[in-house]
């Protein structure tokens, strides 16, 4: 069957541009959560979703980075005004069940965004 | 911050050769180590969820170990193969949210 599958895989923008990454779940999956790795370091929580409730945005780096997804099952992350710093593979994963820290995520290929 | 941490960052093995590495995570609020690993150009593939201190978790020539007290986890290749060459990531999660390791990526020469 179908994993997750993000779109697109690799991403340049200029600075100050606006960018938007998809991310399709495996169906029927509850729960969905985005990360950003940056080079060199482990991916780091950015949001995470049950259903179409955002429940946990702590992560977001600042007001420039904005997560829907409005039908609980394709996501968007939106980066506004994207700066330098913002270049990152964005890891999305998915969940069958509600946050579980014991139940099995499935990842994403990622996207690779590189801001100019 | 929690401090996940996971040695060494990279490992030169020949195939055939057994390694193994580790993933340092709190002794407090534990609640998972997950391990995954991941191969260029693909996705992160979840290899073992441990909760019990003590937990031993095996797949082919894969395992795993969990001590929650001390707060680390050891993982085993047995027999490397140049197909084991990935990077490999821990991520502890304490009640709340994932913390993920920066990795250790090994490298299998045939």
């Amino acid at each position: 069957g179908a994993g997750v599958s993000q779109s697109p895989r690799y991403k340049v923008a200029k600075r100050g541009q606006d960018v938007a990454l998809r991310c399709d779940p495996i169906s029927g999956h509850v729960s969905l959560f985005w990360y950003q790795q940056a080079l060199g370091q482990g991916p780091e929580f950015l949001t995470y979703f049950q259903n179409e409730a955002q429940l946990d945005k702590s992560g977001l780096p600042s007001d420039r980075f904005f997560a829907e997804r409005p039908e609980g099952s394709v996501s968007t992350l939106k980066i506004q005004r994207t700066q330098q710093e913002d270049s990152a593979v964005y890891l999305c994963a998915s969940s069958l069940v509600r946050t579980s820290g014991r139940n099995e995520q499935f990842f994403g290929p990622g996207t690779r965004l590189t801001v100019l | 911050i929690l401090n996940v941490e996971q040695s060494p960052q990279s490992l030169h093995v020949q195939e055939g050769d057994s390694t193994n590495f580790t993933c340092s995570f709190p002794s407090s609020n534990f609640y998972a180590l997950h391990w995954y690993r991941w191969e260029t150009a693909k996705s992160p593939e979840a290899l073992f969820v441990m909760t019990l201190n003590g937990d031993e978790k095996k797949k082919g020539r894969i395992s795993a170990t969990l001590n929650t007290k001390e707060g680390y986890s050891y993982l085993y290749i047995k027999g490397s193969q140049p197909e084991d060459s990935a990077t490999y990531l821990c991520a502890f999660h304490n009640f709340n949210k994932f913390y993920f390791g920066s990795g250790t990526k090994l490298n299998v020469k045939p």
